[in-house]
């Protein structure tokens, strides 16, 4: 089965820290993407990488980085966190060939910022 | 730019009954790929179903099927049979052949009542 691991289920940080969530699976995808969960708003793609070190921005990536150093692991950051950016986090691989696209996720990272 | 829609925020189902959760797009594309994914309450996502646009058979998988309509730009889940375990929340998402971007809709909540 394919497994796709966050580094926390839950976490609490104070506006202006500095947030790395980790993301890691292990069957070898290509692609990795990070996404954020709101009521309301579903999921919004924040940034995604087809390859190690390439990354793309999505659709709101104002306040975040990513780094993808190994293709299995892929690492949202927030330079300060603000409170605008308490949210469920989902990160997401899926392999690169045409069969598929299906996208596998974690279990998320419920992130507070106080 | 393609947008996915969900107009029902929540419903719910007896169990044993059947139900339908509505979902509408909007693309100019012709070759794209159509996808149900479920969220159960602190669990990972999992996709349930997928279409793909050229195929005019509806996809089925056990319980679930869909009605793709292409033209209406339509694509319903039909879940037969409920069951507890189908509460969740589910979410229809758009994906462009050879892209790399999903588009997810705001999700519709599903109660199973015993």
């Amino acid at each position: 089965d394919v497994k796709v691991t966050q580094s926390s289920r839950y976490l609490v940080k104070r506006t202006g820290e500095k947030v790395f969530l980790e993301c890691v699976q292990d069957m070898d995808h290509e692609n990795m993407f990070w996404y954020r969960q709101d009521p309301g708003l579903g999921l919004r793609l924040i940034y995604f990488s087809y390859d190690v070190k390439m990354k793309e921005k999505g659709d709101i990536p104002e306040g975040y980085s990513v780094s993808r150093e190994k293709k299995e692991r892929f690492s949202l950051i927030l330079e300060s966190a603000s409170t605008n950016q308490t949210s469920m986090y989902l990160c997401a691989s899926s392999p690169r060939t045409a069969s598929s696209y299906e996208q596998y996720f974690g279990p998320g990272t419920r992130l507070t910022v106080t | 730019a393609q947008t996915v829609t969900q107009s029902q925020p929540e419903m719910s189902v007896q169990e044993a009954e059947t139900v339908t959760l509505s979902c509408t797009y909007d693309t100019s594309e012709s070759d794209y790929y159509l996808f149900w994914y479920k969220q159960p309450p602190s669990r990972q996502m999992i996709l349930v179903i997928r279409q793909e646009a050229y195929k005019q058979q509806n996809a089925t998988e056990n319980r679930f099927s869909v009605n793709f309509q292409k033209a209406a730009k339509s694509f319903s889940l039909k879940i037969s049979d409920s069951q507890l375990g189908d509460a969740a929340m589910y979410f229809c998402a758009y994906l462009n052949t050879g892209g790399f971007k999903t588009i997810f809709g705001a999700g519709t909540r599903l109660f199973v009542k015993a």
